[in-house]
């Protein structure tokens, strides 16, 4: 019964270096997400997917790539680090249609970029 | 474009006291869902209670409520007989479900509990 899983929990980056950071989850929800949570700013959806194979942008999607190709699977990508992408990071996922289900969060990527 | 606004950045509260969180939302919308989700530490983030807006009953989880105004686009929680394990971040959120599903969320309230 894991739910969402992000890994790694913690990562330290330099300027420049790219990375991915892993989301999956066992629930066959077809919606997943990617925030982002800065002090003061609550979360904001950088990319989400309505099932596999179907990205699109959030509200702060610039620096990030997103792809989909299992119903398990969204990692997110970081191309060029930079300090501004330091951040809290979260994934979550639902059933696509109607979130009577809620929404299922992961534990979260701190990321700290120097 | 939707927007939800949380007006109290931090709270604090008394043991065993009632505290009100408030949030209001803006949306064009008639058909939508409101969450308030709370973030301890841990930064897990915790579903405390969810109210879709086609219902006139406000929602409530063991202490938890809500105050769910839909003409004044107002969203509170109360928490009733509050305990240290309720210091946390809480976060209210708005959602249409639908096609695309997205959660927007507000700045969050900083929840203190006194001993």
């Amino acid at each position: 019964n894991a739910g969402v899983t992000q890994t790694p929990k913690f990562q330290v980056l330099k300027t420049g270096q790219s990375m991915t950071l892993q989301c999956a989850q066992d629930m066959n929800h077809e919606y997943m997400s990617w925030y982002r949570q800065d002090p003061g700013m609550g979360l904001r959806l950088i990319h989400y997917s309505v099932g596999a194979g179907i990205t699109d942008q959030g509200e702060v999607p610039n620096g990030y790539n997103v792809s989909r190709s299992t119903t398990e699977d969204f990692p997110l990508r970081l191309l060029s680090a930079a300090p501004s992408q330091t951040s809290v990071y979260f994934c979550a996922s639902s059933y696509r249609g109607g979130p009577s289900g809620g929404y299922t969060f992961g534990s979260g990527t701190r990321l700290t970029v120097v | 474009a939707q927007t939800v606004t949380q007006s109290q950045p931090e709270m604090s509260v008394q043991e065993a006291e009632t505290v009100t969180l408030s949030c209001t939302y803006d949306t064009s919308e008639s058909d939508y869902y409101l969450f308030w989700y709370k973030q301890p530490p841990s930064r897990q983030m915790i579903l405390v209670i969810r109210q879709e807006a086609y219902k006139q009953q406000n929602a409530t989880e063991n202490r938890f409520s809500v105050n769910f105004q839909k003409a004044a686009k107002s969203f509170s929680l109360k928490i009733s007989d509050s305990q240290l394990g309720d210091a946390a971040m809480y976060f209210c959120a708005y959602t249409t479900g639908g096609a695309t599903n997205k959660l927007i969320f507000g700045t969050g309230t900083l929840l203190a509990v006194q001993p």
